[in-house]
């Protein structure tokens, strides 16, 4: 198995424009994390899905965020409109449906400026 | 908000020296995980340690907890300079989704 593969890795787009990052899971796995990292915050939650069904969203910043989870092994978290302050590093990462220890993809770089 | 604090926030030790590093947090837990993120990369999954468990080893780490101080620590013994990273608790209590702390800079020198 590759693991969580997230694309793109880089992402550098101007304030205002629609970003969208995409996830896809571990085959098998059934829980899917969006997390936000940045220096200054550190590795935030933003949503989690069980079973494609969004659990918990109260760490998504804003309603210009949103994810969807249109199957059970892609994920995608959309930005819109982007601002600067939206700029680290997002990661998704899944866990089965037996443990909780998770797997996280290599992430994706976004700067928005 | 997070949940668990790392401390040191850095470390920077000789390669073969040991390294310890350790966690705080807040609630009732099922269980505590370390993960290790080399720069620019995902975090990756080290050791869990449930909350029923007092220490757990795993070749050169070694991981205790203590319920009642809400802590953990965790030990690389003789370290290498491919340990260099960052280490980050987590703590799962009972949402599934995991509360990482904020982390510690390891800097093992050749």
């Amino acid at each position: 198995d590759a693991g969580v593969i997230q694309s793109p890795r880089h992402e550098v787009t101007e304030m205002g424009q629609e970003v969208t990052l995409r996830c896809k899971l571990i085959s098998g796995h059934n829980s899917l994390f969006w997390y936000r990292q940045t220096m200054m915050r550190g590795l935030e939650l933003l949503i989690y899905f069980n079973n494609n069904v969004p659990i918990d969203d109260s760490g998504m910043p804003e309603d210009r965020f949103s994810a969807k989870m249109p199957n059970a092994s892609f994920s995608t978290l959309k930005i819109q409109p982007s601002e600067p302050r939206d700029s680290a590093v997002y990661f998704c990462a899944s866990t089965s449906w037996e443990g909780t220890e998770a797997f996280f993809g290599q992430g994706t770089r976004l700067t928005v400026v | 908000s997070q949940q668990g604090e790392e401390d040191p926030q850095a470390l920077s030790i000789q390669e073969g020296e040991n390294a310890t590093m350790n966690c705080s947090y807040k609630t009732s837990i099922n269980n505590l995980q370390w993960y290790r993120q080399n720069s620019g990369r995902g975090l990756v999954h080290l050791i869990l340690i449930r909350s029923n468990e007092r220490e757990k080893h795993s070749g050169r780490l070694r991981v205790t907890l203590d319920t009642s101080k809400k802590s953990s620590s965790l030990l690389i013994t003789a370290s290498r300079a491919a340990d260099t990273a960052s280490y980050f608790c987590a703590t799962d209590a009972g949402r599934r989704a995991l509360t990482f702390g904020s982390g510690t800079r390891l800097q093992v020198q050749p």
